[in-house]
């Protein structure tokens, strides 16, 4: 069956520290992956978006990577700070390049000062 | 936020009863879709549209339906609210490029409870 996994439901992290999120698949076979950021009452803002043929990808503390092989993405933020703290979504299109988007069901992140 | 707006933002229903509710949009993009959240399930579609009059079904549309009769408009209806509906709902909207894919621009969403 069709799956995506993210690797934990929280994450506690100090500040300063890089924070890693994980973000899994099985039985698609995505274009791209996209990530997502969720305040408490809010909807989902988007962040990063990162195609099948790029290994990597930056924004400003932001690092998305890839690995079609092994059907995972790693989302990292680094130097993280305490308004980072936030539930990341992970997503993927559904149908192969298509605008209907499957989402993961996100890690809680709290950084701690 | 992008120019997306749900109404109502909170709504308390009866079981059995009709509910619709409103994403506005004036972004001008071509699909729009409706979403539900709950814990433990993360997003899950219940239908999205691609155009004016044209829908199509989600993971979980049983029990709900949607109608697009102008671009800036996506209802979504609940025939008979159950209780397994009490959920936060959330529209989004999104606008291919030509030869590429782009992100998805959520609403600020509705909280419904069917008691």
């Amino acid at each position: 069956s069709q799956k995506i996994e993210q690797n934990s439901e929280a994450l506690n992290i100090q500040e300063g520290k890089t924070a890693t999120l994980t973000c899994n698949y099985t039985n698609y076979s995505p274009a791209y992956l996209q990530w997502y950021r969720q305040d408490p009452g809010r909807g989902p803002v988007f962040l990063l978006l990162i195609r099948e043929n790029e290994k990597e990808k930056r924004k400003e503390r932001l690092k998305v990577t890839f690995d079609t092989t092994l059907k995972q993405s790693l989302f990292h933020i680094t130097a993280s700070q305490p308004a980072d703290s936030a539930t990341y979504l992970c997503a993927l299109d559904r149908s192969r390049g298509g605008q209907n988007f499957v989402f993961g069901p996100g890690t809680r992140l709290s950084v701690l000062p | 936020d992008a120019g997306i707006t749900q109404s109502p933002r909170h709504k308390v229903t009866e079981t059995g009863t009709p509910v619709t509710l409103r994403c506005h949009q004036t972004e001008n993009h071509r699909y729009m879709y409706w979403y539900r959240q709950d814990p433990g399930h993360g997003l899950r579609l219940i239908h999205y549209s691609y155009g004016v009059k044209d829908t199509d079904k989600g993971e979980v549309s049983d029990g709900y339906s949607v109608s697009r009769s102008k671009t800036e408009d996506f209802l979504l209806t609940l025939e008979s609210a159950t209780s397994s509906q009490t959920s936060v709902y959330f529209c989004a909207i999104s606008e291919p490029g030509t030869g590429r894919t782009t992100e998805a621009f959520f609403g600020q969403g509705t909280r419904l409870t069917v008691v």
